[in-house]
């Protein structure tokens, strides 16, 4: 079974700050995608960055960037210099067959 | 390009009343997908399609139909609506050659009360 893991439902940062997310993930694949999805008040999903399981370079988006230990099974994501427009619900997900699994989300507030 | 379009954003239903939720999308993607996401929840997969005329039951499809006709569209059919039922609904696609490397693209929801 695929399964999707998010450890923290909450989480506070202040802005300007550094904040970290988790993630893990159990497959037995060897080459697979991972992403991060941001979900502000709006409700809107929006991808915030995506990482190729082959690739051993974390991958990188502006403040956005993953820390992948693949033999660990963990994704997470971390913010630096935050902003309050980081407000939202962050969610980790994992495709693999026809579906996408996601993680239940870490709700983060930006304290101005 | 418009991109993925649901519709309509707000619904209050009765209970035993049906209706149909629209999904468009303009990218030629071939997956589509329905999922709701209760309050302060994850998203849970519903319904999803790899192209048109085909489809196939996600995590929690019972109360709900759906059909693929055409590659634009995904409309989702809820017969006989149950409180239980109440939830935003959010329409995807994407497109998923062999790599799988393609996110999903999501529409703007549809926030859903049956009362």
């Amino acid at each position: 079974a695929q399964t999707v893991t998010q450890s923290q439902p909450e989480m506070s940062v202040q802005e300007a700050e550094t904040v970290t997310l988790s993630c893990t993930y159990d497959t037995s694949e060897s080459n697979y995608y991972l992403f991060w999805y941001k979900q502000p008040p709006s409700r809107q999903m929006i991808l915030v960055i995506r990482q190729e399981a082959y690739k051993q370079q974390n991958a990188t988006e502006n403040r956005f960037s993953v820390n992948f230990q693949k033999a660990a099974k963990s994704f997470s994501l971390k913010i630096s210099d935050s902003q309050l427009g980081d407000t939202a619900m962050y969610f980790c997900a994992f495709p693999t067959g026809n579906q996408f699994y996601f993680g239940t989300g870490t709700s983060l507030t930006v304290i101005p | 390009n418009a991109g993925v379009t649901q519709t309509p954003k707000f619904r209050i239903l009765k209970i035993g009343q049906s209706m149909t939720l629209q999904c468009a999308q303009d990218m030629n993607h071939n997956y589509m997908y329905w999922y709701r996401q209760d309050p302060g929840m994850g998203l849970k997969l519903i319904y999803y399609s790899v192209g048109a005329g085909i489809t196939d039951k996600g995590e929690v499809p019972n109360g709900y139909n759906v059909s693929r006709s055409t590659t634009e569209d995904f409309p989702l059919r809820l017969e006989l609506a149950a409180p239980s039922q109440t939830s935003v609904y959010f329409c995807a696609s994407s497109y998923r050659g062999t790599s799988g490397r393609n996110e999903q693209y999501f529409g703007p929801g549809t926030r859903l009360t049956v009362t």
